[in-house]
């Protein structure tokens, strides 16, 4: 499975649109990128994840890049509630277990 | 909606003491995982287990142990409890539909 290498830390206001990227170079062309996100004192959650399209959903959007090197996970309007770690990851998805591993993820602060 | 459960959700240990954490889940599936995450830290994978009476190693497997008895349960077992092992525990799961679906976690403290 590919190392994904995201920002320790972002912030943002209110309201505001984030852009959390993610680089996975090393990304295989089977794998998909996932994204999941950790609230305070909870197990993690999932996002959203994609292969080659750029993918929405209620949560969030992804946006995938031309080669698959890298993404970007995008909150339309962040809230209080979003404040949250998030974690990029990528595997194959063949039906059976692979090292699921997640990187330190990306802090991300939410202020009024 | 039961999902993925572990327990204990809190437990103290003292140093050389062994303990095993239960996980299991209802979705009927195939994979499951243990992670362990320590303060500020990012999730680290300890075993996984790809179908019932399997498990490989994950990243950190040395001083733990994992049974897959049956598809609905995964335990780590920690034989000779260490400080060095105080941590948050996750367990989670998933099918070839990709979604992974995590426990609420079990707080373990070695003194």
């Amino acid at each position: 499975d590919a190392k994904t290498t995201q920002p320790n830390s972002m912030e943002s206001n209110e309201e505001e649109p984030v852009h959390l990227p993610c680089n996975h170079s090393t990304i295989s062309g089977t794998d998909y990128i996932h994204w999941y996100r950790q609230l305070p004192s909870q197990g993690p959650e999932y996002v959203i994840h994609g292969l080659t399209s750029n993918v929405n959903n209620r949560m969030a959007s992804l946006a995938i890049a031309e080669d698959r090197k890298s993404s970007t996970l995008i909150l339309h309007r962040a809230t209080l509630r979003d404040a949250a770690v998030y974690y990029c990851s990528t595997w194959g998805n063949t039906g059976t277990a692979s090292k699921l591993t997640f990187g330190t993820g990306t802090r991300l602060q939410v202020t009024l | 909606n039961a999902g993925v459960t572990q327990t204990p959700k809190f437990q103290v240990l003292k140093t050389g003491q062994s303990m095993t954490l239960q996980c299991a889940q209802d979705m009927n599936h195939n994979s499951m995982y243990w992670y362990r995450q320590d303060p500020g830290m990012g999730l680290r994978l300890i075993y996984y287990s790809a179908s019932e009476g399997t498990t490989d190693k994950g990243e950190v497997p040395n001083g733990y142990n994992v049974s897959r008895l049956n598809k609905r349960e995964f335990s780590l077992r920690l034989e000779s409890a260490a400080p060095s092992q105080t941590s948050v525990y996750f367990c989670a799961s998933h099918s070839s539909g990709n979604t992974i679906y995590f426990g609420e976690g079990s707080w373990l403290t070695v003194v």
